[in-house]
């Protein structure tokens, strides 16, 4: 697609339920990153794929969370039993195997409150 | 280990004055430097981009950037604010020009007053 889409936009949900949020990356774009935005805070690196190999997990929370990706295609971000504290904006970005400017392309993210 | 400092959540300014906003960063190596915009309702974007070529850098819409080793900072200007130019500004650090690893700082809201 033309940008980074991601969906829902807006998620509410209950204490204990689970969620899925989803990214579309720009097509051909090899790398896929998730970032955590809590309110008033700065963003949060969660987890990041690249191409095959092995995802790079080194900054989620907890094992509450897990994201896979097909490919170089979708990628689904779950956090099971959420909790209050997980209120936040989800953003992914993407960027392409042969970048090197640093320049990663966000979607407008998705917006978790847990009620 | 890198990290960011972002001084002021939040600024405002006169439309017309100058803007500046803070970055302070710390790296064990030399680092690679962003600025990223977040406009309401948008996703972020990059706005410049430090990567030792030269120590002043200039971004979209007017806005540039002094990487300052002595001071390890890498603040932003804009010599007049637009109200366009109202938006979140995040700055932030990566161990490579890839920027595979940013690290973000907290992030400053501008806000410009007519």
């Amino acid at each position: 697609g033309a940008g980074v889409s991601q969906s829902p936009s807006n998620k509410v949900t209950e204490k204990g339920k689970d969620v899925e949020l989803r990214c579309d990356p720009i097509s051909g774009h090899t790398a896929l990153y998730w970032y955590r935005q809590r309110l008033g805070q700065g963003l949060e690196f969660l987890i990041y794929f690249q191409g095959n190999s092995a995802p790079d997990k080194s900054g989620l929370p907890s094992d509450r969370f897990s994201a896979e990706r097909t490919g170089e295609s979708v990628s689904t971000l779950t956090i099971q039993r959420t909790q209050q504290e997980d209120s936040a904006v989800y953003l992914c970005a993407s960027k392409g195997q042969f970048a090197n400017t640093g320049e990663l392309f966000f979607g407008e993210g998705s917006r978790l409150t847990v009620l | 280990a890198q990290s960011v400092t972002q001084l002021g959540s939040h600024v405002s300014v006169s439309e017309g004055a100058l803007v500046l906003l803070r970055c302070n960063y710390s790296s064990s190596v030399p680092p690679y430097l962003f600025w990223y915009v977040q406009y309401p309702n948008q996703g972020l974007q990059l706005l410049l981009k430090y990567t030792s070529a030269a120590t002043l850098v200039k971004g979209i819409n007017g806005f540039e950037a002094e990487f300052k080793k002595s001071e390890t900072s890498f603040h932003l200007t804009k010599p007049s604010a637009h109200m366009s130019d109202a938006a979140e500004y995040f700055c932030a650090v990566s161990l490579n020009n890839a920027g595979n690893m940013l690290t973000f700082g907290g992030g400053t809201r501008l806000m410009v007053k007519p």
